[in-house]
């Protein structure tokens, strides 16, 4: 256990709908990194926050995605209008200064 | 564009035998890399890392080695256990801020008794 933990585990939803993830980070950590994993593929990086501030978002991350850390602690990643090729693992890290990146667990996203 | 990648997809080790993943990079700023083990189910588990000013550094039974002249990265791993059975994963910090990694596809361990 990392200390980052993610909700839910596992989603499946069906084409069309919007869905939520969760992310809670070390606690004293204030970096928090999106990534999203492919099966066979490494993560590839979606955004990160400084505290509250999101400061970069890749290519990847369309307008149906977006992401948010409101209080500099938790965070949330939404997906509106589901496709079948957002099905994939999303996972969450935290970074607090150290150089290692810490991952939560996962959510495992199956859009039908 | 630049990547990160891995020769291998699947590696089949003797339980005790030791094990050399390797990767290959292309990104010549990069500073900083780092391996990840993943098991099934969970999320990117830190190994070990190296800034680009070593060549070498050593953690409990694993060996990371750093080859910038032909930007070429490698994990070892001594007297590989079942547990060591994930997908490793390495990955490279892109240069302008901590913490945003770029991974390559991973390597299958697979230790045999």
């Amino acid at each position: 256990d990392t200390g980052v933990s993610q909700d839910p585990r596992h989603k499946i939803t069906k084409r069309g709908q919007n869905v939520t993830f969760r992310c809670d980070p070390i606690s004293e950590h204030n970096r928090l990194y999106w990534y999203r994993q492919t099966l066979g593929q490494g993560p590839e990086f979606l955004t990160y926050f400084q505290n509250e501030a999101q400061l970069e978002k890749s290519r990847l991350l369309s307008d149906r995605f977006s992401a948010e850390r409101p209080k500099g602690s938790f965070s949330t990643l939404e997906i509106q209008r589901t496709e079948q090729g957002d099905s994939a693992m999303y996972l969450c890290a935290s970074y607090g200064g150290s150089k290692t990146q810490y991952f939560g667990p996962g959510t495992r996203l199956l859009v039908l | 564009g630049e990547s990160v990648g891995l020769h291998l997809p699947t590696l089949s080790v003797q339980e005790g035998d030791n094990s050399i993943i390797n990767c290959a990079y292309s990104n010549s700023a990069s500073d900083y890399f780092i391996w990840y083990k993943q098991e099934s189910g969970k999320g990117p588990q830190f190994i070990i890392d190296i800034r680009s000013n070593m060549d070498k550094r050593q953690g409990q039974r694993v060996t990371v080695l750093l080859n910038k002249t032909v930007k070429h990265l490698s994990l070892q791993i001594a007297a590989t256990q079942p547990g060591d059975s994930a997908v490793y994963f390495c990955a490279e910090n892109l240069g302008d801020s901590w913490g945003k990694l770029q991974f390559g596809a991973g390597t299958q361990v697979v230790v045999t008794p």
